[in-house]
């Protein structure tokens, strides 16, 4: 079936120090599969954080890439020095062109101590 | 830039009482999606509706009803309320054109007593 596994959680690094929160699908039903990643920061709603449409491509904001390989089925958060305000919880998500469902992961919390 | 906003943040109900949440957008998208998060598991979808007065089910459809009346606006209904389902249900909103990118209300908390 169409899945997506990530990074249980919760997480703890301290500022300026290296970020990698995994993620993994599995696309059986998915002809082109779109990968994104949405973050929840404290008191806020659910917003994209980033999303790459083609396998092979890197998609970045605010710091954080991930790039879409299609060999591995992976698509990995990484930020090289991480912020106290990129404290939040990350979810990893799978889609395609259509209108059908979006596959979630159950999502990371990640804590940055000062 | 658009809102989606969903009320109420907290609907407080008895168990076997229909509860009514609503959805309202003005990202003028086509499609809608309500989504259901229970604590430590990922998002589950409930319905969705690619346009006004449209309705599909998602995998976690039993137990709920949805109405879109109007392109704006989307309503999930638990027909019966049960304890075992207090949980923060996510509205949602997109349009084709920006790769299916999902635009998400704060959410609406049940709570069953």
């Amino acid at each position: 079936g169409d899945s997506v596994t990530q990074t249980e959680g919760p997480v703890t690094v301290s500022e300026s120090e290296s970020l990698i929160i995994n993620c993994t699908y599995s696309a059986t039903s998915i002809a082109y599969p779109n990968l994104f990643w949405y973050v929840r920061y404290p008191g806020e709603g659910l917003q994209l954080l980033l999303k790459v449409i083609t396998a092979g491509q890197k998609g970045s904001s605010r710091g954080f890439e991930a790039t879409y390989n299609k060999e591995t089925t992976s698509f990995h958060l990484q930020k090289a020095s991480v912020q106290e305000s990129d404290s939040a919880v990350y979810y990893c998500a799978l889609g395609d062109q259509g209108y059908q469902n979006f596959y979630f992961g159950k999502g990371t919390s990640l804590t940055v101590i000062p | 830039g658009g809102i989606i906003t969903q009320t109420p943040k907290f609907l407080i109900g008895q168990e076997g009482q229909k509860l009514t949440l609503k959805c309202q957008q003005n990202f003028n998208h086509d499609t809608m999606y309500w989504y259901r998060q229970d604590s430590g598991k990922g998002l589950r979808l409930i319905y969705y509706s690619i346009t006004e007065n449209d309705l599909q089910k998602g995998d976690l459809s039993e137990g709920y009803d949805a109405s879109r009346e109007k392109k704006s606006s989307f309503s999930l209904t638990v027909t019966s309320a049960q304890k075992n389902e207090m949980a923060v249900f996510l509205c949602a909103s997109s349009i084709r054109s920006s790769g299916n990118t999902l635009y998400f209300g704060e959410g609406s908390r049940l709570i069953v007593v």
